[in-house]
């Protein structure tokens, strides 16, 4: 099955500063979803990304569907304290419609 | 309105009980998930229904059997689970096809 790589697995940044995180798949994607999920909660969805190159913002979130469609990234700008959490890239691939796999997951933590 | 109502929030049985998980949304979307999430792991998807009929069973043992009675509900039935069933179950819904997926807080299951 397809594998969602994300990278880095966990960063501490101190607040104000920007963060960039990405995610890497074995195989085409037609469709990335960006979510977060604070401990014991559900993963929320921050941006959704339906066309390559398609550049995408919400707030200080900046999220970008890879040309090659096996990518994407996303960015949080001036980082606060509420930013803490981890970061999931989700996807549905070409071949499966309905079919949503989660990447590994970036760890959040921001420091004063 | 973007909320999917997962009941009971936390859940502990015993490994001959039997029980439900109940999920809900009012967003007229006709895809449900049900994933099941261990610690500090991304969600792994468990079964997809569209259109109220199965379409996606990841190879998940038979004591998991999930029903889905009409188009806003979604249930997990329960049956002789395992201690290592022990989870975070997460219901999650959206329109059928590659589009935004909105997620449950998830019901935090423990087997003893």
């Amino acid at each position: 099955g397809q594998q969602l790589n994300q990278s880095p697995q966990s960063m501490f940044i101190q607040e104000g500063e920007d963060v960039s995180m990405n995610c890497t798949s074995s195989s085409i994607f037609n469709t990335w979803l960006w979510y977060k999920q604070d401990p014991g909660e559900g993963p929320v969805l921050l941006i959704a990304l339906y066309k390559a190159g398609e550049l995408t913002s919400n707030g200080r979130l900046t999220a970008q569907f890879g040309i090659t469609r096996k990518d994407s990234f996303l960015n949080i700008s001036a980082s606060i304290p509420s930013d803490v959490g981890i970061y999931f890239c989700a996807g549905y691939d070409t071949g499966t419609a309905s079919k949503l796999t989660f990447g590994t997951g970036t760890r959040l933590q921001v420091t004063l | 309105d973007t909320e999917v109502t997962q009941t009971p929030k936390h859940l502990v049985m015993g490994m001959t009980n039997k029980k439900s998980l109940k999920c809900e949304q009012h967003m007229g979307h006709r895809a449900m998930y049900w994933y099941k999430q261990k610690a500090k792991k991304p969600p792994e998807l468990m079964f997809v229904y569209s259109y109220e009929k199965l379409s996606i069973n990841e190879s998940v043992p038979s004591r998991f059997s999930p029903e889905c009675p009409n188009s806003s509900l979604l249930n997990l039935h329960l049956h002789a689970l395992q201690p290592e069933d022990s989870a975070l179950y997460l219901c999650a819904s959206s329109q059928v096809g590659a589009d935004e997926a909105f997620f449950g807080q998830g019901t935090r299951l423990t087997v003893v």
